[in-house]
């Protein structure tokens, strides 16, 4: 059961453009995500992550949005770049605090065409 | 910084061998490490979670005798993949937690491909 999806496999975006993942959840006691970038062959590099309590964080380029209702995150990339090519990840946890486990997604292939 | 290793990055192994595969935090101390195993174009799945100085708890369906874990101090845990076969062959990562972060965010290893042959 894959209580995170990520129904894009991959998606293609012009450099300069703004690029949108998407990420649904089933449980509804996920209070706490994260989105990790990955290159081939690498471990994940944590980008950015929100607490339910919020329905948006900011980082630079990298903003994450949270709907709860629909139990539904983004990654807005503004503007993408060539080196934002990778394989991201949503992940999930029932807490923020603790040693709480995380639930990853599938992930999305992002591919900025120069 | 919070920079998480692993040693070593690469295995080839005979199949029944054993291999130790090291997760070390450089920067920071970590009483949280996770062991992960991704399969080719799949989601990372978490085997289990390592605290330092008690036993390791593991994630349904993964054998603990299998693949033993030691997180002996603070900034290192151990995955041992014992009598190992070809179906073990997979790339394994490990997290980190930092002591007292209030966040949930977990720093990742590099990884380590295994291959059984």
């Amino acid at each position: 059961d894959q209580q995170v999806k990520q129904n894009s496999p991959s998606l293609s975006v012009q450099e300069g453009r703004i690029s949108i993942l998407n990420c649904d959840y089933t449980n509804s006691m996920f209070d706490y995500f994260l989105w990790y970038k990955k290159y081939p062959a690498e471990g994940p590099t944590f980008l950015i992550s929100i607490s339910s309590i919020k329905d948006k964080n900011e980082d630079g380029r990298f903003t994450v949005f949270l709907n709860k209702s629909a139990k539904h995150l983004s990654l807005h990339i503004v503007p993408s770049q060539p080196g934002d090519s990778a394989v991201y990840f949503c992940a999930a946890s029932l807490s923020s605090f603790g040693n709480e486990k995380l639930t990853f997604g599938t992930g999305t292939r992002l591919t900025i065409i120069p | 910084g919070a920079v998480v290793s692993q040693h070593p990055s690469r295995v080839i192994c005979k199949s029944g061998t054993s291999v130790k595969i090291e997760c070390r935090s450089l920067d920071f101390q970590a009483t949280t490490m996770f062991w992960y195993r991704q399969f080719p174009k799949q989601s990372l799945m978490l085997m289990a979670t390592s605290n330092e100085g008690s036993k390791a708890t593991y994630e349904q369906g993964v054998e603990k005798d299998k693949f033993l874990i030691n997180h002996a101090s603070l900034t290192l845990s151990t995955l041992t993949v014992t009598s190992a076969h070809p179906e073990d062959s997979s790339f394994y990562i490990c997290s980190a937690r930092k002591a007292w972060d209030r966040g949930n965010e977990q720093f990742f290893g590099p990884g380590t491909r295994l291959t059984v042959l």
